[in-house]
């Protein structure tokens, strides 16, 4: 059983342009998160989706970020126009969501850099 | 979700048992108490979790207080591979089927010495 897939895993972007982040969840996982790590930070919960979606999007900032979970496909995190301060760490975490305790599984991440 | 406190870092020898504690003293009784680590540069990885009984798996052991309000968590032979950042979360269970989103302190640094 294949893991959390994120994909690519390192990403350069210049200022302006669009970074779309993949996430394909384990197999059988219908919910979704994704978080930021900035550099010499902890994790922060970004947004929350379940399969066509937003369940919890109080974490993304107000603009040029956001999610979608299609019916089909993966997860995907787009941030538009990028500035320097959105080079971090994304990760995407899936959970069963059945259950009063599921946990939920990482991927290895992307890390953007913007130049 | 309850906050939760837990030291900044930790040493351990290799071999040895590793016991890194936490504090939680406002949980509530519908809350989990769950354990992450993050190797450095990787995604975090899940350990363990439990509501009030103690618990096991291959990687670890959980022991939570009676009162409910701290835990430690114990890698019973710690190995160099263990030196991680190790996050103690405490959160309410999913309703309805679905899981929230985990919050993520600072953690506690532990460094396997050889």
């Amino acid at each position: 059983n294949a893991g959390v897939m994120q994909n690519p895993r390192h990403l350069v972007r210049r200022r302006g342009q669009e970074a779309r982040l993949r996430c394909s969840p384990m197999k059988g996982h219908s919910h979704v998160y994704w978080y930021r790590q900035l550099p010499e930070e902890g994790l922060k919960f970004m947004v929350y989706l379940q399969k066509e979606n937003i369940i919890d999007e109080s974490g993304m900032p107000k603009e040029r970020f956001s999610a979608e979970f299609p019916k089909e496909g993966p997860s995907i995190l787009r941030i538009q126009q990028v500035v320097r301060g959105d080079s971090a760490a994304y990760f995407c975490a899936s959970s069963s969501g059945t259950g009063r305790d599921t946990e939920a599984f990482f991927g290895q991440g992307t890390r953007l850099t913007v130049v | 979700d309850a906050k939760t406190t837990q030291p900044t870092s930790m040493d351990c020898a290799e071999g040895r048992a590793a016991n890194l504690p936490c504090n939680h003293s406002t949980i509530s009784g519908n809350e989990y108490v769950y354990w992450y680590r993050q190797i450095h540069s990787q995604g975090p990885q899940y350990i363990i979790h439990g509501l009030k009984n103690n618990e096991t798996n291959e990687m670890a052991s959980l022991i939570i207080t009676e009162d409910r309000k701290s835990s430690t968590l114990i890698l019973p032979h710690a190995t160099l591979r263990d030196t991680a950042v190790y996050y103690c979360i405490v959160r309410v269970a999913g309703t309805s089927g679905s899981a929230r989103q985990l919050t993520f302190g600072s953690g506690t640094q532990l460094t396997v010495l050889p």
